[in-house]
C-alpha cells in the first residue's frame, strides 16, 4: 500500500522556467510533510518542509503548496538551475502516531541549460 | 563526526551469508531510522528508533531483517541468509526533533551474488 505516491517518475524543464513536482497522498493522518533532493552516490537532503496548519511555504527559490482537501502536495522551483538537477523525494509522517516519515518512489528533474 | 556515517559504504556478499551494516548517528539525536533504496524505487521505509520506545518495525521484509541500536546511539542492522533481492542501498538517517528534518547518511550499497 503505497500511502505516498509521486506519479512521474521524470521531469524535464528549461533553465531559469519552473519546476513543478507532484505528491499526492491516502493518509488523512499525515501532518506534516517534507521535501527531499538526492544526488548520486549520496543520501538524500532536505529541502523544505509543511505543517498541515499551513497551505504554502517559501525557502528561496523553492515553494511547497499543500491541499489537504485533494491529498496533494506540490514543490516549485522558481527559476530553475542545472544544478537542481537531482531525484526529489516527498515525504509524510502523522505526528500523532510515531511521527515515521514515509517517503514517495521519488521523481528525476533535469534541468537543462 | 558531524553528519551521520554508516558503515561499510559498499559490501558484496555471496548468497546465504549474513551481513551487518553499521550506522553512527548525528550526536543527541533521539530518532534514528533505516530505509533502503533498491534500483530505481523509492526510498523503502524498513525500521524506526525513537528513543526509548519500542522500534517501529513494520517495515521489516522478512524475519531475516533485524536492528538494534545500542545505547540511544548506534545501530546495527542485520541481514542473515542474505538473497539477491536484498541487494540495495542501506539509508540510515538521525533527527532530533519528531516531526522535523532527517539527516542522512551516505548509505550502504550492498551486492548479494
Amino acid at each position: 500500500d503505497q500511502q505516498v505516491k509521486q506519479n512521474s517518475p521524470s521531469l524535464s524543464v528549461q533553465e531559469g522556467r519552473i519546476s513543478i513536482l507532484n505528491c499526492d497522498y491516502t493518509n488523512s493522518m499525515f501532518d506534516y510533510f517534507l521535501w527531499y533532493k538526492k544526488y548520486p552516490a549520496e543520501g538524500p537532503t532536505f529541502l523544505i518542509s509543511i505543517s498541515s496548519i499551513k497551505d504554502k511555504n517559501e525557502d528561496g527559490r523553492f515553494t511547497v503548496f499543500l491541499n489537504k482537501s485533494a491529498k496533494h502536495l506540490s514543490l516549485h522551483i522558481v527559476p530553475s538551475q542545472p544544478g537542481d538537477s537531482a531525484v526529489y523525494f516527498c515525504a509524510a509522517s502523522a505526528t500523532s502516531n510515531t511521527g515515521k516519515l514515509i517517503f514517495g518512489q521519488g521523481t528525476t528533474l533535469q534541468v537543462k541549460p | 563526526g558531524a553528519g551521520v556515517s554508516q558503515s561499510p559504504s559498499n559490501k558484496v556478499t555471496e548468497k546465504g551469508k549474513d551481513v551487518e551494516l553499521r550506522c553512527d548517528p548525528i550526536s543527541g539525536h533521539t530518532a534514528l531510522y533505516w530505509y533502503r533504496q533498491s534500483l530505481g524505487q523509492g526510498l523503502e521505509f524498513l525500521i524506526y528508533f525513537q528513543g526509548n520506545s519500542a522500534p517501529d518495525k513494520s517495515g521489516l521484509p522478512s524475519d531475516r531483517f533485524s536492528a538494534e541500536r545500542t545505547g540511544g546511539s548506534v545501530s546495527t542492522l542485520t541481514i542473515q541468509r542474505t538473497q539477491q533481492e536484498d541487494s540495495a542501498v542501506y539509508l540510515c538517517a538521525s533527527s532530533s526533533v519528531i516531526p522535523g528534518e532527517l539527516f542522512f547518511g551516505e548509505g550502504s550499497r550492498l551486492t548479494v551474488l
